[in-house]
């Protein structure tokens, strides 16, 4: 247990549905990370916050993804209009800024999309 | 970030060094090298990192060649907790303004009783 949750840890919905995803850092950590994995492949970034400032999106954030950290604590990522090609395993993972460069993951919320 | 080539998978004996291989030889002069792990099923943890000292933590070591183009991450003893994919990342540290990792496919470590 690296100190960051997820939840859910898996998600079963339906084409077209919306669904939204929670993480909770370490409390002291003030930087933010969400990546996606599919199988067979390593993660990929998607977006990262600072406190609450989002920073960057990556280009695979489309405009069906939305991602905030109100107050710089918990984040949430949403998905508009799920679809088939978004079934993955997204991971959140959290680091202090300036300290040792390493980040923590936590386990990852699994989405599975019919 | 500079790319990195790492062998699809390896195979270990229990009990004995696993020497896993990295080569990055386009890495900047001010990117470090980092490696990671993921067991099945759970988030990526970190391992360790340097930049061109060789270093060495608790769960291992990391040699990297004097031209700074490929790196070994070595776990001493590797038992059957270590079975995981591996992964070796180039990367400017997060203090500065690069954070995010950029992941390969890594290497899968499969240790044998």
């Amino acid at each position: 247990d690296t100190g960051v949750s997820q939840n859910p840890r898996h998600k079963i919905t339906k084409r077209g549905q919306n669904v939204t995803f929670r993480c909770d850092p370490i409390s002291e950590h003030n930087r933010l990370y969400w990546y996606r994995q599919t199988l067979g492949q390593g993660p990929e970034f998607l977006t990262y916050f600072q406190n609450e400032a989002q920073l960057e999106k990556s280009r695979l954030l489309s405009d069906r993804f939305s991602a905030e950290r109100p107050k710089g604590s918990f984040s949430t990522l949403e998905i508009q209009r799920t679809e088939q090609g978004d079934s993955a395993m997204y991971l959140c993972a959290s680091s202090v800024a300036g300290g040792r460069d390493e980040q923590y993951f936590g386990p990852g919320t699994r989405l599975t999309v019919t | 970030d500079a790319k990195t080539t790492q062998p699809t998978s390896m195979d270990c004996a229990e009990g004995r060094a696993a020497n896993l291989p990295c080569n990055h030889s386009t890495i900047s002069g001010n990117e470090y090298v980092y490696w990671y792990r993921q067991i099945h099923s759970q988030g990526p943890q970190y391992i360790i990192h340097g930049l061109k000292n060789n270093e060495t933590n608790e769960m291992a070591s990391l040699i990297i060649t004097e031209d700074r183009k490929s790196s070994t991450l070595i776990l001493p003893h590797a038992t059957l907790r270590d079975t995981a994919v591996y992964y070796c990342i180039v990367s400017l540290p997060g203090g500065g303004s690069n954070y995010k990792l950029t992941f390969g496919k890594g290497t899968l470590l499969t240790v044998n009783p």
